[in-house]
Formats: structure tokens, sequence, C-alpha cells
């Protein structure tokens, strides 16, 4: 089974730097998604970010990008210029290949707080 | 805004009840997923449709159920309710199951037992 893990349970940033959020993960499989999903207060889960490991360039979104390194499974999302709409709950997301396994397997997030 | 609906917002019920949560997925959307987001638990999956049929069963417990109806929403029923039911029950929604298409989620149901 896959599994999906977020050792930051807390980070914060100041106004306009930069943050990166880390995500390790564990799968014996070759071809698989990997996601970033953000979760303001409001509670709604938002897409921010997919990566497919077929490939070998990192996503971008904007101020978002990824550091995906396929042979060490880590998978960190970079927010630039850190805005105060950013502040939420992060959570890194696996999704296998296959058919018949579609389901999201969720890290247990990290959440985000902008300074002023 | 995703375009899945989920209703009620919010649920208040006692220990022993039942429940039916609806969702109502993006317009043409085939797949639905139903989630469950607890403090104690996380983010877990716990079953799959596609086009009607269950397509995949997570953590799901026996006392739960779901189906998807013909004009594909979906309701997730819970029944003999325990403390530990407590949480917020997303439904997400893609076009098909294949991996290139996105689940996008509800607002959720927040869910408590008391």
């Amino acid at each position: 089974a896959q599994t999906v893990t977020q050792s930051q349970p807390e980070m914060s940033v100041q106004e306009a730097e930069t943050v990166t959020l880390s995500c390790t993960y564990d799968t014996s499989e070759s071809d698989y998604y990997l996601f970033w999903y953000k979760q303001p207060p409001s509670r709604q889960m938002i897409l921010v970010i997919r990566q497919e490991a077929y490939k070998q360039q990192n996503a971008t979104e904007n101020r978002f990008s990824v550091n995906f390194q396929k042979a060490a499974k880590s998978f960190s999302l970079k927010i630039s210029d850190s805005q105060l709409g950013d502040a939420a709950m992060y959570f890194c997301a696996y999704r296998s290949w296959g058919f018949g396994n579609e389901k999201l397997t969720f890290g247990t997030g990290t959440r985000l707080t902008i300074i002023p | 805004d995703s375009g899945v609906t989920q209703t009620p917002k919010h649920l208040i019920t006692a220990t022993g009840q039942r429940v039916t949560l609806r969702c109502s997925p993006r317009s043409g959307d085939l797949s639905v997923y139903w989630y469950q987001q607890s403090l104690d638990q996380g983010l877990q999956f716990l079953i799959q449709y596609y086009n009607g049929e269950e397509r995949a069963k997570g953590n799901i417990l026996e006392r739960f159920s779901a189906q998807q109806f013909p004009d594909l929403h979906s309701e997730l029923n819970l029944s003999s309710l325990e403390l530990g039911d407590s949480a917020l029950y997303f439904c997400a929604s893609s076009a098909t199951p294949r991996p290139t298409d996105t689940q996008y989620f509800g607002p959720g149901t927040r869910l408590t037992v008391l």
C-alpha cells in the first residue's frame, strides 16, 4: 500500500517570501500521479498542482512549483511571493496510475501561516 | 466553486441515528468518490462509483453504504452513528476514472454526532 508523509505539521513564512513544504511517499509503482491540495479555513479542498511521475520536468502553476525527485520519492511544494490568501492546510496526495485504484491517498497535512 | 455540490452543509444528530449525505457531481462527471476527514484519521477514501456501479472500496465501515443513481448523483448513508463518526465528509467527482482526470472536491458535509 502507498503511504504519504508530511513531516512538517506547521510552517510559517513572511508575506512576499518563499516557503517550501515537504512531502515524501512510499510506493512500489513506477507510474503514478502526485498532487498538492490546499484547504483554506472554508474547508474546501482546492487542487494547487499536479505532477505525473513519468514527466521529468517539474510542474509549475504561477507562484507554485514542485521539486519532484522520483528516486528519492520526494515531492515538495514551493510557494513564491507568499500572499495572505495562501494561508491554509496543504495536503500532499498520491494516486496510482492503474485502473481500479483511482483513490487519492493523503498525507497528514501542513498548516501554513502567512505573517504580514 | 468546483461545481460539485453537497447537502446538507451541516448535520447534527444523536448516537444510534441514521443520516444520508447527498452529492451532485460536476456536470458530465461520471465518477464519484467519498472521503472522510476526521481529526484522528485524517483524510481517508471511503468508496468510489463510476456510472452507477461501485468501483472501489476503502476504509468504509459496514454501517456505511453508498449508491450512485441514474442521474449520477450519489448518496452516502451512515447508520447506527457513533461519536467517532463525527467528521467532514467530502464528495469528489471526475469525468472518468482515468488518471488524467482531476478529482474536484465539493464543500463537504460536517457531521456532528452527539
